[in-house]
């Protein structure tokens, strides 16, 4: 069965600075992944995906993450964070070809601004 | 922003009694799935529908039900609420070419408490 895990339950970093959030999955299958951003007391709306093309994605917002099999990673970066960046940042996963319609959500990561 | 509606946006409700939640959508897509949102976990999967009267559980479907007649309507019904059904719950949609591996757009939510 599929998992992910997301490292952090909280990152806080100041303006200006990298982001980074960590997402390790675990998938029997070629798995699809997700990057989901929710900001406060909104819907959820897509950064990214990666469904078995290229490796390194690009999103929107400035942000972007790479796929890395023999790590089971698909961590989230972003060279310099704006304070519009805080919010709560979901690894989701899935199965290409499963007929099995179940996606994994991780538990989520608050991202955290400092001025 | 992808057409996806969510009514009631809040309710508050007593243990046992009936609660019917309406996802309606005007994209046309073939897939819905009804999530709920709670602290720690990220999202969970109730149920979702590939189709007219084609619907499948998620991971978390005890005390649900669901009903899809039309392609544009998802519903989702507590027969009987209890407290532990306290929180958000938020549609989605995907579009027809791979199901789950699309992009999920999210409905704005629905805020439910039970008391």
């Amino acid at each position: 069965a599929q998992s992910v895990t997301q490292l952090d339950s909280h990152v806080s970093v100041s303006e200006g600075t990298p982001v980074l959030l960590r997402c390790n999955y675990s998938s029997s299958y070629s798995p699809s992944l997700f990057w989901y951003v929710q900001h406060p007391n909104k819907g959820l709306q897509l950064l990214l995906k990666y469904t078995s093309a290229a490796t390194l994605v690009k999103g929107i917002n400035g942000f972007e993450a790479e796929f890395k099999k023999s790590e089971t990673s698909f961590h989230l970066t972003k060279p310099s964070a704006h304070m519009s960046d805080a919010a709560e940042y979901f690894c989701v996963v899935t199965q290409t070809g499963d007929s099995n319609y179940q996606l994994i959500w991780g538990a989520g990561t608050k991202l955290i601004i400092k001025p | 922003d992808a057409g996806i509606t969510q009514s009631p946006r809040h309710k508050v409700t007593e243990t046992g009694t009936p609660v019917t939640l309406r996802c309606h959508q005007t994209e046309n897509h073939r897939y819905m799935y009804w999530y709920r949102q709670d602290p720690g976990h990220g999202l969970r999967l109730i149920h979702y529908s590939y189709g007219v009267k084609d619907t499948d559980k998620g991971e978390v479907s005890d005390g649900y039900s669901v009903s899809r007649s039309k392609t544009e309507d998802f519903l989702l019904t507590l027969e009987s609420a209890t407290s532990s059904q306290t929180s958000v719950y938020f549609c989605a949609i995907s579009g027809a070419a791979q199901g789950p591996t699309d992009t999920q757009y999210f409905g704005p939510g629905t805020r439910l408490t039970v008391l």
